[in-house]
């Protein structure tokens, strides 16, 4: 089954504690992104990537790290999380950056930073 | 820069009767239009997209949008609403931005709440 897979769904942790939330796909998209989605300021992007070893910032990268070593995976890391990263976050993916292509989500992970 | 403007953040409307979900978008070059739909505790999945030919765009669940280039508008509806279309709907639009280059932007949604 074609799908976007993120861990944990929900993670609370506290202020400064390094934590990672890993995205995967089996659908050998190039393109992939990451979004938290906060009530009244719907999706907002927070790092893409068009394929292996190619990241860029999106609208809200501060405080978030991410990479991409190989095609299926796009994990986001939260060096130094604070409490203004409390937020439901999404992975996505679609076969490539330039064409009107569908986005696949994942499922979402909600994060509480204490 | 692009926006997509998603008139209402919440629509009530009870069981059986019409709804229209109004999106607009801001942009002097051609764009491709899509609807999202997120149901609770889920991510969001394509209800429908406008890529190019007839304006008229039929999607999944009974939902249509109709792309009106004069009006900047992909407004979504549906004759009868159920129960089960409670959820939140995401309008995005894609649009070039630069060689080989499209830039993606979303709406801020607008919450469905079915009334029984």
């Amino acid at each position: 089954e074609a799908q976007v897979t993120q861990n944990p769904r929900y993670l609370i942790t506290v202020t400064g504690k390094k934590l990672t939330v890993t995205c995967s796909q089996n659908m050998n998209h190039e393109y992939m992104s990451w979004y938290r989605q906060d009530p009244g300021l719907g999706l907002r992007q927070i790092y893409y990537s068009m394929n292996v070893e190619a990241t860029d910032k999106g609208d809200v990268p501060e405080g978030y790290k991410v990479s991409r070593k190989e095609k299926r995976n796009f994990p986001l890391i939260l060096e130094s999380p604070s409490p203004n990263q409390t937020s439901l976050y999404f992975c996505a993916s679609s076969l490539r950056q330039g064409g009107p292509d569908e986005q696949y989500f994942g499922p979402g992970t909600r994060l509480t930073v204490t | 820069a692009q926006s997509v403007t998603q008139l209402d953040s919440q629509v009530p409307v009870f069981e059986e009767a019409p709804v229209e979900l109004r999106c607009n978008y801001s942009s002097s070059v051609s764009v491709y239009l899509f609807w999202y739909v997120q149901y609770p505790n889920q991510g969001l999945q394509l209800l429908l997209k406008y890529l190019s030919g007839s304006t008229l765009v039929k999607g999944i669940n009974g939902f249509e949008a109709e792309f009106n280039k004069s009006q900047t508008s992909f407004h979504l509806r549906k004759p009868s609403v159920h129960i089960s279309d409670t959820a939140e709907y995401f309008c995005a639009v894609i649009r070039r931005s630069g060689a080989g280059s499209y830039q993606l932007t979303f709406g801020k949604g607008t919450k469905l709440s079915v009334i029984p």
